[in-house]
């Protein structure tokens, strides 16, 4: 199973870019990269997720290195909404064709006025 | 909307009580899990379902079990409570295959006296 490794905590100002880093460089070949975060006192909300194209929504980019060895989440213009922590996740294998996360203990963002 | 319900957002309960965490799914979806979440832990996978009456151990199923009788509804029983359970713990559900995005309910902070 994949792992990842992120680092513990970052913080950014508000309106600028927030750059989240994510290495898993011990990938398969068919494991996709999630992302998920988790606002103080809530459950995880998912964000994104991507196989080995870069991939954008309402929330967030997810770039991918060509060797998937790594990824990054990008928050283009956080927010003070945005201070949470960020898990990257590589799906496990498991009984029945489904699809377990393995969550760490990922990167507490915090964002400054 | 995508709704994850958990029975109680606080619990206390006393050592060597039997307790019962209900999760409830209105997605119909075919993967439920349990998680616990403890400072600088992260979330650490209990059990798993993907299937009615179906489940499997995640990674820390020692002293929990669970129970699966209807699709939108899976339980986590402690058989007797003890004050290392005290925990936040996290119900989600998936819709199952290769669909990975996971949604989480609320949480119960229970705490064992």
């Amino acid at each position: 199973d994949a792992k990842t490794t992120q680092p513990t905590s970052m913080d950014c100002a508000e309106g600028r870019a927030a750059n989240l880093p994510c290495n898993h460089s011990t990938i398969s070949g068919n494991e996709y990269v999630y992302w998920y975060r988790q606002i103080h006192s809530q459950g995880p909300q998912y964000i994104i997720h991507g196989l080995k194209n870069n991939e954008t929504n309402e929330m967030a980019s997810l770039i991918i290195t060509e060797d998937r060895k790594s990824s990054t989440l990008i928050l283009p213009h956080a927010t003070l909404r945005d201070t949470a922590v960020y898990y990257c996740i590589v799906r496990v294998d498991a009984s029945g064709g489904s699809y377990i996360p393995t969550f760490g203990r990922g990167t507490s963002l915090i964002v400054h006025p | 909307d995508v709704k994850v319900t958990q029975s109680s957002r606080y619990l206390v309960k006393r050592t060597g009580e039997k307790v019962f965490l209900e999760c409830v799914q209105d997605m119909d979806h075919e993967n439920m899990f349990w998680y616990r979440q403890d400072p600088g832990l992260g979330l650490r996978l209990i059990y798993f379902s993907y299937d009615v009456k179906m489940k499997e151990k995640g990674d820390i199923p020692e002293g929990y079990s669970v129970s699966r009788e209807k699709k939108e509804r899976f339980s986590l029983i402690l058989e007797s409570a003890s004050t290392n359970q005290t925990s936040m713990y996290l119900c989600a559900s998936s819709l199952g295959g290769q669909s990975y995005e996971q949604y989480f309910g609320p949480g119960t902070r229970l705490t064992v006296t």
